[in-house]
């Protein structure tokens, strides 16, 4: 089985200061991980993936995470954030073992609040 | 259309009347997935179709909820005799592949259940 851990549920930061965005998981086979955004009124929309190779990921919009196998780990950091990137921030795992459908397995999101 | 929309966006639903939530996957999509998400709480998987075929129902939290995509594409849940523990947002999602494959999952806006 798999979890997901995100200690943090709010994080207040405030404009252009860095930030990270803490994931942990657990499971017992080999695991794709990702992470989501939620902005107001929208539906989720990933954000960046792991799933093979190099453990540093990066977005599009200025994020990225690395996976830490030891650490069981998926950390979210952003050097200098923006007002826009306030919302909601899910980290998710599902494994490519499976043989039913990648699944994915939520942690219960982080909350972040950039401050002008 | 250009991503996966579902209906209605809100219902508020009177304790033990049945409701129907709608989703209209992304054209082509082979996958579908259905997401509960509680107040505060990351999605939590419920059930996943590959084309009408319902291959994994596991999430599903009691005989009162079912689910169909009769035709491989739109999918309906229903909630049978709603209860106050109902009330949460049911996400929507849609996958080109199947299982095992390389393959982002897009998310529609969800449904909000209210169960008063």
């Amino acid at each position: 089985a798999q979890s997901v851990t995100q200690l943090d549920s709010q994080v207040p930061v405030f404009e252009e200061a860095p930030v990270e965005l803490r994931c942990n998981y657990s499971s017992s086979v080999s695991v794709y991980l990702f992470w989501y955004v939620q902005y107001p009124n929208q539906g989720l929309q990933l954000l960046l993936k792991y799933l093979s190779g190099s453990t540093l990921v990066e977005s599009i919009n200025g994020f990225e995470a690395e996976f830490n196998k030891s650490q069981t780990s998926f950390h979210l950091r952003k050097p200098s954030v923006h007002i826009s990137d306030t919302a909601e921030y899910f980290c998710a795992v599902s494994s490519p073992d499976q043989t039913g459908a990648n699944n994915l397995f939520f942690g219960t999101g982080t909350r972040l609040t950039v401050i002008p | 259309g250009a991503g996966v929309s579902q209906s209605p966006r809100y219902k508020v639903a009177k304790r033990g009347q049945d409701v129907a939530l709608r989703c209209d996957p992304i054209s082509g999509h082979v996958s579908l997935f259905w997401y509960q998400q509680a107040l505060g709480q990351g999605p939590e998987f419920l059930t996943y179709f590959q084309n009408e075929a319902q291959l994994d129902k596991s999430g599903l939290p009691s005989d009162r909820f079912f689910a169909e995509r009769p035709e491989g594409s739109v999918s309906t849940l229903k909630i049978q005799r709603t209860q106050q523990e109902d009330s949460a947002v049911y996400l929507c999602a849609s996958s080109l592949f199947g299982a095992g494959r390389d393959t982002e999952a897009f998310f529609g806006q969800g449904t909000r259940l209210t169960v008063v």
